[in-house]
């Protein structure tokens, strides 16, 4: 039953790879979200789409491609994996897009790039 | 644009201590703020909320309350428990996306 799941929850891969973190929300919600924690436990926004559709696009390498087949799902496809995209990943939903909206965040997708 | 800032550093404390976090933001407006816990190994967990100025969010202990006069909402809990130790975020609504402080580790000692 939970609310917003991600999968993988570890991975480790080669620099040069592609790999695809899935995310799923069961919450109803219309808004989700990929946040990065960095070494340092900073959280940043990559995305956000609001009913499947794109809405924040922060600065990121355009290695970096969500895309949201329907408002409860949300996945990140990374090409040509650097050192440097070693991170978590959470994927997050709110019921809108709305500044005071609770975000509820998966558990996270330990990332790291060898 | 919106920012929040938090104390530098990690916090040690002994058990049944009495624990405060500073937050500041900036921002126009009036956003809503929030703070979440992330204990080690997890994802991010809601601790609590206030959405206009004034409002005290409460949750397990923990409280923090809304000053606009002051662009403040600190966290604070009377006395700490081991089970408390995990890393806490002050974060602001606003522009279709939370920004969050860079993060305090609270580590509690028996």
């Amino acid at each position: 039953d939970t609310a917003v799941s991600q999968t993988p929850k570890y991975l480790v891969t080669q620099m040069g790879n592609d790999k695809s973190i899935k995310c799923e929300q069961n919450l109803g919600h219309d808004t989700m979200y990929w946040y990065k924690q960095d070494s340092k436990k900073f959280l940043k926004i990559m995305f956000s789409y609001n009913n499947k559709e794109l809405i924040i696009n922060e600065t990121v390498p355009n290695r970096f491609s969500p895309k949201s087949p329907d408002k409860a799902h949300l996945n990140l496809h990374i090409n040509s994996l650097e050192l440097g995209d070693s991170a978590v990943y959470f994927c997050a939903s709110s019921l809108a897009s709305g500044q005071g909206n609770t975000i509820y965040f998966g558990e996270g997708s330990w990332l790291t790039v060898v | 644009g919106n920012s929040v800032t938090q104390m530098e550093g990690p916090v040690t404390l002994s058990e049944e201590a009495f624990l405060t976090i500073n937050c500041t933001y900036t921002a126009t407006g009036y956003p809503s703020l929030f703070w979440y816990v992330q204990y080690p190994g997890e994802g991010l967990q809601l601790l609590l909320k206030a959405t206009k100025a004034d409002d005290k969010g409460s949750n397990k202990g923990f409280e923090a309350t809304y000053r606009k006069e002051t662009t403040s909402f600190h966290l604070e809990k009377g006395s700490v428990q081991v089970s408390d130790s995990a890393v806490y975020f002050c974060a602001l609504g606003g522009n279709n996306r939370l920004a969050f402080g860079k993060g305090n580790q609270v580590v509690v000692i028996p």
